[in-house]
């Protein structure tokens, strides 16, 4: 079957750095992409790693090991904006997503 | 980036009656895609549409109930049929940018709520 977890929540205090894993079990695998979603919002693109290694974007960046299974996003100098939720999705085939659950990210002063 | 728009942003209907949902593209794609996220859940593929053939569903949705039309490369519907309170959720489309697979755009949503 298809599965990816990730936790469902993390609080953080602005400014710290705060890791958002995601391990997955999916019958195809083109990569790991990363969204955010505020509250009503659409969800946004955020990186995405198709190969292992890391990937950085400011203060956001994005880790895979698909010899693991496993992936995260790794948040920096957090501000309160960043308070939001983080969906990790596998590229299963050359276009279709499957998302994880999510996980809401409380950034407290 | 894309621009995506959608309409209605929300709707609340009666159980039993059909709602139509229009998503516009600023610009011509291959593909738009439909997604449900219930309120607090992730997202789940409902279909892909491609211009010009049937759109290709996900299992456990079905044309009957959820019946889409691709007639343009920038616009797509998604009508739900015969609703029930269970189909009470957000709405969104989605686009790739031709051979740009790695991101997709998400339009607003339509928030549906049906008593």
């Amino acid at each position: 079957g298809q599965s990816l977890e990730q936790p469902s929540e993390v609080t953080a205090v602005e400014g710290a750095i705060v890791q958002i894993n995601c391990t997955y079990q999916t019958s195809g695998f083109y990569g790991l992409s990363w969204y955010q979603q505020h509250d009503g919002g659409a969800p946004t693109f955020l990186s995405y790693n198709g190969l292992d290694g890391l990937e950085e974007t400011g203060r956001f960046s994005s880790f895979l090991s698909r010899s693991d299974s496993y992936g995260y996003l790794l948040l920096q100098e957090l501000q309160m904006k960043d308070s939001a939720s983080y969906f990790c999705a596998v590229r299963e085939g050359s276009y279709k997503l499957i998302f994880g659950s999510g996980t809401r990210l409380l950034v407290r002063p | 980036s894309a621009v995506i728009s959608q309409k209605p942003s929300r709707d609340i209907c009666q159980r039993g009656t059909s709602l139509t949902i229009q998503c516009q593209v600023d610009s011509q794609v291959t593909m738009m895609f439909w997604y449900r996220q219930q309120p607090g859940q992730s997202l789940t593929l409902i279909a892909t549409a491609n211009q010009g053939s049937e759109a290709t569903y996900e299992s456990g949705f079905v044309i009957d109930k959820f019946p889409i039309s691709r007639p343009n490369l920038t616009f797509s519907t998604l009508t739900v049929s015969n609703m029930s309170p269970e189909d009470s959720s957000i709405y969104l489309c989605s686009i790739n940018r031709d051979r740009e697979w790695n991101e997709q755009f998400f339009g607003p949503g339509t928030r549906l709520t049906v008593l």
